[in-house]
C-alpha cells in the first residue's frame, strides 16, 4: 500500500522564521510529488517534483526531492501569517494510474 | 490552470437523505477527480471520472454510496446518498491541466455536515 508520511504534524513559528517540512514516501512506480497549500478548503498548487535534486523556487519557498531516500522537503523562509496554513504533499504513482496519495499534512502557525 | 466551481460551497443534511455536488471546469478536461476529506484527515480519493464511461471507484468507494456523472466534458456531479454522520467531510474535485503533467488543481471543495 503507498504511503506518504509529512512530519511534523503540526508546528508554531515567530514571524521571520525558517521552517523546513518533511514529507517521505512508499510507493509503487514513483512518477511525481506535488506540494500543496490548504488554507480553508481547496488546496493550491505549489510545486510538482520529479527529478532528484533540482530545487524549484518560488519566492520564499523551496522545495527539493531525494529519490534515494524517498523525501521531499518544503522550506519556507522570512515567515509571515499569511503562510499559515495547512501544507499537504502528495505523490503520484502507479504505471497508467492516476493515484495521488496525500499525506496528513502539516499544519503550520506563523504568529506575528 | 483550469478554473474549477463547486456546488454548494457548503451544507447541513439530515441522515437518510442524500446531497448532490456539482463541479463546473472552464475548459475541457479528460479526467475529473472526487475526493474526500474527513475531519482531521487528509485527502482520499473516491473515485475518477471520465466523460462517455462509468467511473472508476477506489478501494472502499460504491457506485451505491457515491455515484457519479459526467456528462460532458466540463461538468460532473457526485451524489452522497443515504448519508450518515460519518459523511460529514469536505469533498472536493479536481482535474489535471497544468504547465505540467500530473499538475492537479482543485475546486473550492464542499463542506458538508451530516446531523
Amino acid at each position: 500500500e503507498d504511503k506518504v508520511v509529512q512530519s511534523p504534524l503540526s508546528l508554531v513559528v515567530h514571524e521571520g522564521d525558517t521552517v523546513t517540512l518533511n514529507c517521505s514516501y512508499e510507493v509503487t512506480n514513483f512518477r511525481s510529488l506535488l506540494w500543496y497549500k490548504q488554507e480553508k478548503k481547496a488546496p493550491t498548487f505549489l510545486f510538482m517534483l520529479t527529478s532528484s535534486g533540482i530545487e524549484k523556487k518560488s519566492g520564499r519557498l523551496s522545495s527539493i526531492l531525494d529519490k534515494k531516500e524517498l523525501f521531499s522537503i518544503l522550506n519556507i523562509t522570512a515567515t509571515q501569517t499569511g503562510d499559515s496554513a495547512v501544507y499537504l504533499c502528495a505523490v503520484y504513482s502507479g504505471a497508467g494510474s492516476y493515484q495521488l496519495t496525500f499525506g496528513k499534512g502539516t499544519k503550520l502557525s506563523v504568529i506575528p | 490552470s483550469a478554473v474549477i466551481s463547486q456546488k454548494p460551497s457548503r451544507d447541513i443534511c439530515q441522515r437518510g437523505t442524500s446531497l448532490t455536488i456539482q463541479c463546473q471546469v472552464d475548459s475541457q478536461v479528460t479526467m475529473m477527480f472526487w475526493y474526500r476529506q474527513q475531519p482531521g484527515q487528509s485527502l482520499t480519493l473516491i473515485a475518477t471520472a471520465n466523460q462517455g464511461s462509468e467511473a472508476t471507484y477506489e478501494s472502499g468507494f460504491v457506485i451505491d454510496k457515491f455515484p457519479i456523472s459526467r456528462p460532458n466534458l466540463t461538468f460532473s456531479t457526485l451524489t452522497v446518498s443515504n448519508m450518515s454522520p460519518e459523511d460529514s467531510s469536505i469533498y472536493l474535485c479536481s482535474v489535471e491541466g497544468g504547465r505540467a503533467p500530473n499538475e492537479q488543481f482543485f475546486g473550492p471543495g464542499t463542506r458538508l455536515t451530516v446531523l
